[in-house]
């Protein structure tokens, strides 16, 4: 049974970068699935970030595309969220997310707040 | 993309049935057959409850069924109990721009 965790800061200043990376245990992230993020401001609905396929290949919101990178990290059995200028708007449960194809998502983390404040 | 639109909150007795729109546009739910349904209980992560618009999830009671006609998806809760009563949300396929969800339904067992 795959299992999700996120980990990073719970606090990040505003116009700073906010970094998550989540952990994935009972799968290996190189042999297939694709790996992402999605949010969820405070008693508001939900919001796809992005994703990275096992190969590589990344997709991102176009309303976040200039500010968000997602990536693999092979030797770690983990992927990554770096979301750069971030503001108050930001503020959010990150979940990170997995995908075995056909735009559906079959697995998420607990999630964690991120709150954006100086 | 905007935001598939649902009803901000729906409704039933249990036993009964209820079902909840998700409205997109051809580009996203009416132009592929990948809606998603999703279950959020309070505080809890997202369930994936019916995926490709109605093939049920493991382990989702067969009270739970998904449609889809043109732009507007549609999930049905039949015989409604009181565990369905959570936040649910849609999401689809949109184009090369990845996902977009819908706006939300909380669901609310009288």
């Amino acid at each position: 049974q795959v299992q999700l965790h996120e980990s990073g800061p719970g606090l990040v200043k505003p116009s700073g970068t906010l970094s998550l990376n989540c952990a994935v245990s009972g799968d290996s992230i190189s042999r297939g699935n694709c790996w992402g993020w999605v949010r969820q401001p405070p008693g508001k609905g939900l919001e796809w970030i992005g994703d990275v396929c096992y190969t590589g290949a990344t997709t991102y919101n176009p309303s976040l595309k200039s500010r968000v990178t997602i990536s693999l990290d092979r030797s770690k059995n983990q992927f990554s969220l770096t979301l750069t200028s971030v503001t108050a708007a930001d503020t959010s449960i990150y979940y990170c997310a997995k995908s075995p194809g056909w735009y559906k998502i079959d697995c998420w983390g607990q999630g964690t707040l991120v709150t954006v404040s100086s | 993309q905007p935001a598939l639109t649902q009803p901000p909150s729906a409704s039933g007795s249990p036993g009964q049935s209820v079902t909840i729109s998700c409205t997109g546009t051809s580009s996203d739910v009416g132009g592929y057959n990948y809606v998603s349904w999703y279950q959020q209980h309070p505080d809890k992560a997202p369930k994936l409850v019916i995926s490709e618009v109605d093939k049920r999830s493991s382990g989702v009671p067969d009270r739970f069924s998904g449609s889809k006609s043109g732009n507007t998806a549609s999930l049905t809760v039949s015989g409604l109990q009181a565990e369905d009563e959570a936040d649910y949300y849609c999401s689809s396929r949109a184009g090369s721009n990845g996902y977009v969800f819908g706006t939300g339904t909380k669901l609310t067992v009288l």
